[in-house]
């Protein structure tokens, strides 16, 4: 089955400084790759997504970028702030007609301090 | 916020008793999924239900059952309950067509 691998597990930064994540998957099948933020205590929210026919996506802040070749995706965000400050996860499915299942990296715990 | 709520918040169990959790959603996805999310570690994936018809089940025994309802909604059932099944279980809804998943606030379940 799918696994995936994320990193680093914690990341401290200053405020408006950019973060990046890292994340591999080993099925060449998953086709789509979500992003979720988790702050304590609270569900994961979906922040940015991408599929695999598109190598880069922008969201404001967040971007994401996704090498097929290499099985890689991260999440980059730029201008950081304290409010930036969860643990984020990545993720990969293959998704069909029916629905998808998500396998999740092991999450990062993002730190952005004043 | 996502419109998946969950019940119930929070939940204390005893080794060996069953327990069934709950989940719905305002906008009518008509997929669903459950994760259970251990302490510090990433959501791992129970089952998917689309129209009411499990559609794909991770690496969990078959005392975790579920259900899905004519109006999506839907539960997770778990028998025989050890220590170990003592997590944050979320479930998620979506669109058969459209990959997105979007998580309710989870249910706190505690096995003494």
């Amino acid at each position: 089955g799918e696994n995936v691998e994320q990193h680093p597990s914690t990341l401290s930064v200053q405020e408006g400084d950019s973060a990046v994540i890292k994340c591999t998957y080993s099925d060449s099948a998953s086709n789509y790759f979500p992003w979720y933020k988790q702050e304590l205590g609270k569900r994961p929210q979906l922040i940015i997504d991408i599929r695999s026919n598109v190598g880069e996506k922008k969201d404001q802040r967040i971007a994401v970028t996704l090498n097929k070749t290499a099985k890689h995706f991260s999440l980059h965000i730029t201008e950081t702030q304290p409010e930036d400050s969860a643990v984020y996860f990545c993720a990969a499915s293959i998704s069909t007609g029916g629905g998808n299942k998500l396998t999740f990296g092991t999450g990062t715990q993002l730190k952005v301090e004043l | 916020e996502t419109g998946v709520t969950q019940s119930p918040t929070h939940l204390i169990k005893t080794r060996g008793q069953q327990v069934t959790l709950r989940c719905s959603s305002q906008s009518g996805h008509n997929t669903v999924s459950w994760y259970q999310q251990a302490l510090g570690q990433g959501p791992q994936f129970i089952f998917q239900y689309y129209r009411e018809e499990e559609n794909g089940r991770g690496n969990f025994p078959p005392r975790f059952s579920g259900l899905q309802f004519p109006n999506y909604s839907s539960e997770l059932n778990v028998n025989a309950l050890e220590l170990d099944d003592s997590a944050l279980y979320l479930c998620a809804h979506g669109s058969g067509r459209k990959n997105e998943q979007f998580f309710g606030p989870g249910t706190r379940l505690t096995v003494l």
